[in-house]
């Protein structure tokens, strides 16, 4: 079973616009992260944010985390063609070592 | 430096036959993890090395599934009597220090039972 849940599934938008994607989890965690994975690259990492830190950024990413919502945002800005993916947020437990993925936001950028 | 490397890239067995697969992680990588990916949806966790020692083997599905990283590099995922559900993309990821931190992944076996 998947503990985090990715919305929405499905996300089309045109070239320069903003994308959001949320995650909701279901128990504590030390960490959320953030990956993209398409059939050209694989799944690669792209943020990392600890349960002590609420807002992180990576060039054109902003991550927000709200542990007492247990729920994450993924902000891309000025989107482009080459960041239509699968985006998926994985957790971690607060006692082992199992990594939780969702099922992930697909995307879609619209040159 | 090399990223991780996994073999075979796709795989095709007949159902009843027994597979290994092969990960390669980044050189000095701790941690290690097997996961197995349906289509459409996350991957899902099944076990994790640190070093050689399997810590956590909560997500394998069935005693047939078996994973191995007897000198702690190199690791060996088998599945034995492959069933058609069986069929999946298997991914490996390492990761430098201990715990669930930040993973690199490897580009997968494509696993289909007939």
């Amino acid at each position: 079973s998947q503990q985090g849940e990715e919305d929405p599934q499905a996300l089309s938008i045109q070239e320069g616009e903003n994308a959001t994607m949320n995650c909701s989890y279901k128990t504590s965690i030390n960490n959320l992260q953030w990956y993209r994975q398409n059939s050209g690259r694989g799944l690669v990492h792209l943020i990392l944010i600890r349960s002590n830190e609420r807002e992180k950024h990576s060039g054109r990413l902003r991550v927000t985390l709200d542990t007492s919502k247990k729920s994450s945002s993924l902000l891309i800005t000025a989107s482009r063609a080459a960041d239509t993916a699968s985006y998926f947020c994985a957790t971690d437990g607060t006692g082992g070592f199992k990594t939780i993925f969702g099922a992930g936001t697909r995307l879609f950028v619209k040159a | 430096g090399a990223g991780v490397s996994q073999s075979p890239r796709y795989k095709v067995a007949k159902r009843g036959q027994d597979v290994a697969l092969r990960c390669d992680p980044i050189s000095g990588h701790v941690s290690l993890f097997w996961y197995q990916q349906a289509l459409g949806q996350g991957p899902e966790f099944l076990t994790y090395f640190q070093n050689e020692a399997q810590l956590d083997k909560s997500g394998l599905p069935s005693d047939r599934f078996f994973a191995e990283r007897p000198e702690g590099s190199v690791s060996t995922l088998k599945i034995q009597r492959t069933q058609q559900e069986d069929s999946a993309v298997y991914l490996c990821a390492s990761s430098l220090r201990t715990g669930p931190e930040t993973q690199y992944f490897g580009p997968g076996t494509r696993l289909l039972v007939l």
